[in-house]
């Protein structure tokens, strides 16, 4: 059974640029969050998606945003990169919106961004 | 705002030594409380939850955790610690009800614990 699979693991971009990352979320799961893990800090809520549409949002400005496709994989893109926005990233998938809610998130291990 | 506190950054331990790691949350209403791990290498784990009930919840590995609503407190604890339990634990709260915050699990800064063999 194959969990949450991310990619890539690790990108290097420079100030500016664009940066895609991708996640297939477990097998039979259908809810897609991402949380952005800067060093030394918890994972901090980007947003969810569900139905492929953006169903709740964190304190992240519009340059993030993400996409859900019919066979519920997800991307998040990250527009005008800053030194800041160097972190781990990661995606997490639910049966649902409530999977989160109740705790049943399963994590990928993460795309390490580095900004130069 | 919402947040969670987790009080040491870094504890190191001996192999059969008793272990408590310290969650604090800031949020009057009701709320679910969680505990992750990362093992090296790893993704995040759940590794126990609290929604209601017994305010002692036994999670996996012989770890529990204790809900103190006055202290807004939900401490992890285990008798005695082995080398495979080195770990990143993050605490976690998801507050208010489900129709308000289904995908925003707040996390605390985590806690590396070491255990000496």
């Amino acid at each position: 059974d194959a969990g949450v699979t991310q990619s890539p693991t690790h990108l290097i971009k420079t100030r500016g640029q664009q940066v895609t990352l991708r996640c297939s979320p477990k097998s039979g799961h259908d809810t897609v969050s991402w949380y952005q893990q800067a060093l030394g800090q918890g994972p901090q809520f980007i947003f969810q998606y569900y139905e492929e549409e953006e169903r709740q949002r964190g304190n992240f400005p519009d340059r993030f945003s993400g996409h859900q496709f019919p066979n519920y994989s997800s991307e998040l893109n990250v527009n005008a990169l800053l030194l800041g926005d160097s972190a781990l990233y990661l995606c997490a998938s639910s049966l649902g919106p409530s999977g989160s809610f109740i705790g049943e998130l399963f994590f990928g291990e993460g795309s390490r961004l580095t900004v130069l | 705002a919402q947040s969670v506190s987790q009080h040491n950054h870094h504890v190191i331990l001996s192999e059969a030594a008793s272990l408590e790691l310290g969650c604090n949350y800031s949020y009057g209403g009701t709320v679910n409380l969680f505990w992750y791990v990362q093992y090296p290498g790893q993704h995040l784990q759940l590794l126990l939850k609290y929604f209601s009930g017994d305010p002692l919840v036994k999670g996996i590995k012989g770890f529990e955790a204790e809900f103190i609503k006055s202290k807004f407190s939900f401490n992890l604890r285990k008798p005695s610690v082995q080398w495979s339990d080195t770990a990143e634990y993050f605490c976690a709260v998801n507050a208010g009800d489900y129709g308000g915050s289904q995908g925003n699990l707040i996390f605390g800064k985590g806690t590396k614990l070491s255990v000496k063999p």
